[in-house]
């Protein structure tokens, strides 16, 4: 067990629906990660907050968007979906901000847009 | 081209033998190179972390850095049922960087 807890574990949408993935970091974490991970693309990095505050962006859609609360759970909402976002969402959360530290991932939220 | 390729298998190999596992990058501010194992239905786990050119040894696991090709192995020994999983390499560059992932190879080790 990471100590990074996902939900909900799977999600079946219909297209053009909005859904939110919840991620709650391992105690003292501080960082949290959003990736998405299709059998095609591999795991990609979406977007990662520190602290309640966003630190890096990567593939992530205009579409998606993500905040970090003050408890520093985190939340990724997606909007208007669409086939193509069928994928396992992860959560991963690391103690620091940015250089080499180790990510802790979450088993993952798989949503399948029908 | 991406940063971070490797071959995405599947790989079979019988029980006991010794796993190679590959990457390349193309990325030279990549400065640290990590392992992770990916069980079916869960989330990625570090295996293996390095940030020089070299080998670096764990147990059954060795992973191997050299800077200089942009080539990155993971190798296993005496291969269990239990390593089989999806490994998936990820490099970081400096400051401000993120972690790029590989695609992952997937290995299956038969009894």
């Amino acid at each position: 067990d990471s100590g990074v807890t996902q939900t909900p574990k799977h999600l079946i949408t219909a297209t053009g629906q909005r859904v939110t993935l919840r991620c709650s970091p391992r105690s003292g974490d501080l960082s949290v990660y959003w990736y998405q991970q299709s059998l095609d693309q591999g795991l990609q990095f979406l977007i990662q907050y520190y602290n309640g505050e966003e630190r890096a962006k990567g593939n992530i859609l205009e579409r998606f968007s993500a905040q970090q609360f003050p408890d520093l759970h985190s939340e990724l909402n997606l909007s208007s979906l669409e086939l193509g976002d069928s994928a396992l969402y992860f959560c991963a959360s690391s103690v620091t901000q940015q250089g080499a530290a180790e990510l802790f991932f979450g088993e993952g939220s798989r949503l399948t847009v029908l | 081209q991406k940063e971070v390729e490797q071959d995405p298998g599947p790989l079979s190999v019988p029980e006991g033998a010794i796993v190679s596992l590959n990457c390349t990058y193309s990325n030279s501010a990549f400065q640290y190179f990590m392992w992770y194992r990916q069980y079916s239905r869960k989330g990625p786990e570090l295996l293996m972390y390095t940030y020089s050119s070299g080998n670096k040894e764990d147990g059954r696991f060795t992973a191997q850095v050299d800077k200089s090709s942009k080539y990155i192995s993971l190798f296993i020994r005496d291969s269990q049922p239990s390593d089989s999983a999806t490994y998936l390499c990820a490099s970081l560059g400096g400051r401000g960087q993120n972690f790029v992932f590989g695609p992952g190879t997937r290995l299956s080790v038969l009894p």
